[in-house]
């Protein structure tokens, strides 16, 4: 089993809809949790960053961990043509150390 | 605005060639990482240093040295390159645990690595 699991996709969606995107893991001991973001041919961005349990907001971005699941979400509202990327999910156990990436999962949102 | 560079896009090599893939970053970054993406596999990690001269494995060293001579500079060496060495290889650089982003990665454009 893989320490992180994610849907490779590809998600295809409408303009204007909804995505929620997620990860499994395996190791309880993660608690740092990071979203980032990776358009064709570009090396990731961070999208966003949640401590343990609990949600994120940020604009039209909604991360939420639940830690006793060992499941991670994205949420993008109102998704826009521009939000078309490979999506990653990131964890930690130590803060700012030993990270773990998730496969991806391709998003295309269509106009 | 941080700016990770990469020296090379796209690069092909023949097995047995040594490659250098260098890797420099303008924020003094202490944190350089290197990893590998492959279709379905995600990042992985291949070395990451967090001072100068400092080195340590990550989960898939095998093949690969690095060297950092430089707070700015990270080279990734592939001592003999192989056909399964054939991949995208991304470069990152973070600040240390001390500050109050150490979380975050900041990463280069990448390189596209075919080895025939």
């Amino acid at each position: 089993q893989k320490e992180v699991e994610q849907d490779p996709g590809p998600l295809s969606v409408p303009e204007g809809a909804i995505v929620s995107l997620n990860c499994t893991y395996s190791n309880s001991a993660f608690q740092y949790f990071m979203w980032y973001r990776q358009y064709s041919r570009k090396g990731p961005e961070l999208l966003m960053y949640t401590y343990s349990s609990g949600n994120k907001e940020d604009g039209r971005f909604t991360a939420q961990v639940d830690k006793s699941s060992k499941y991670i979400s994205l949420f993008i509202r109102d998704s826009q043509p521009s939000d078309s990327a490979t999506y990653l999910c990131a964890m930690s156990r130590l803060y700012g150390q030993n990270f773990v990436f998730g496969p991806g999962t391709r998003l295309s949102v269509l106009p | 605005d941080v700016k990770v560079t990469q020296s090379s896009r796209y690069l092909v090599k023949r097995t047995g060639e040594k490659v250098f893939l260098e890797c420099v970053q303008d924020m003094d970054h202490e944190n350089m990482f290197w990893y590998r993406q492959d279709p379905g596999l995600g990042l992985r990690l291949i070395y990451f240093s967090y001072d100068v001269k400092m080195k340590e494995k990550g989960d898939i060293p095998e093949g690969y040295s690095v060297s950092r001579e430089k707070k700015e500079r990270f080279s990734l060496i592939l001592e003999s390159a192989s056909t399964n060495q054939t991949s995208m290889y991304l470069c990152a650089s973070s600040f240390t645990t001390g500050t109050g982003s150490a979380y975050e990665q900041y990463f280069g454009p990448g390189t596209r690595l075919t080895v025939t």
